[in-house]
């Protein structure tokens, strides 16, 4: 069974702090998508990133896919107040020849202002 | 998450009734992937569609939960003989293809089911 564990579960920091949020599994993947979902809507895609080592930036947010396509990270800089939600990693796996999404368990975090 | 589409946003249901969740994927989207999320927890795999094919529901309940994705129409989740249990969010998410490099679902935003 492929898992991914996100770390930490929960999270609350000022404004203007810096954080990391992990992603990681036992499992190789093809894929694998961030996602920030607020309450009351559903899940937001934020990136895909799909070559071991890559890096990605999206404004304040630095995704890296792991070298061996395991794990993944987060990095937000100069945390906002508009930050606030649930951020979810998913990756793209293959059992029994058929692909699935298969998500972690979340990452819920608070910025204060 | 623009595009895919789900209704009914909240729907309210005795104990015992039936729940009918649908989902119109992106436009081009042949697959369709339901979930279901809990309060305070993530998204847990339900079943994944394509038009007319199941191929794959190892996260849907043995009983009372079913899935079609018709060759016309929207995907439909039912939930017979609700209980209470059974209250929680309800995603649908679509995308072009199965899987495999680069490939991304989409989700839609959420229809909310309580059991009362």
């Amino acid at each position: 069974t492929q898992l991914l564990e996100q770390s930490p579960q929960f999270l609350s920091i000022q404004e203007g702090e810096n954080l990391t949020v992990y992603c990681n599994s036992s499992s190789v993947f093809s894929s694998l998508q961030w996602y920030r979902q607020e309450p009351g809507e559903g899940p937001v895609l934020l990136v895909t990133v799909v070559t071991g080592g890559e890096v990605k930036k999206l404004k304040r947010l630095t995704f890296q896919f792991g070298d061996a396509r395991k794990d993944s990270s987060l990095h937000i800089t100069a945390a906002q107040p508009g930050d606030t939600g649930l951020y979810l990693c998913a990756g793209v796996g293959s059992t029994s020849g058929t692909y699935k999404y298969i998500f972690g368990t979340g990452t819920r975090l608070k910025v204060l202002a | 998450n623009a595009g895919v589409m789900q209704n009914p946003r909240h729907l309210v249901r005795r104990r015992g009734q039936e729940a009918r969740l649908r989902c119109s994927p992106m436009k081009g989207h042949s697959h369709v992937y339901w979930y279901r999320q809990l309060p305070e927890e993530g998204l847990k795999f339900m079943v994944y569609l394509q038009k007319e094919n199941i191929i794959d529901e190892s996260g849907m309940p043995k009983e009372r939960f079913s899935a079609e994705f018709p060759k016309e129409g929207p995907s439909i989740l039912r939930i017979q003989q609700v209980v209470r249990g059974d209250s929680a969010a309800y995603f649908c998410a679509s995308s072009p293809g199965q899987g495999g490099s680069g490939n991304t679902i989409y989700f839609g935003e959420g229809s909310w089911l309580t059991v009362v």
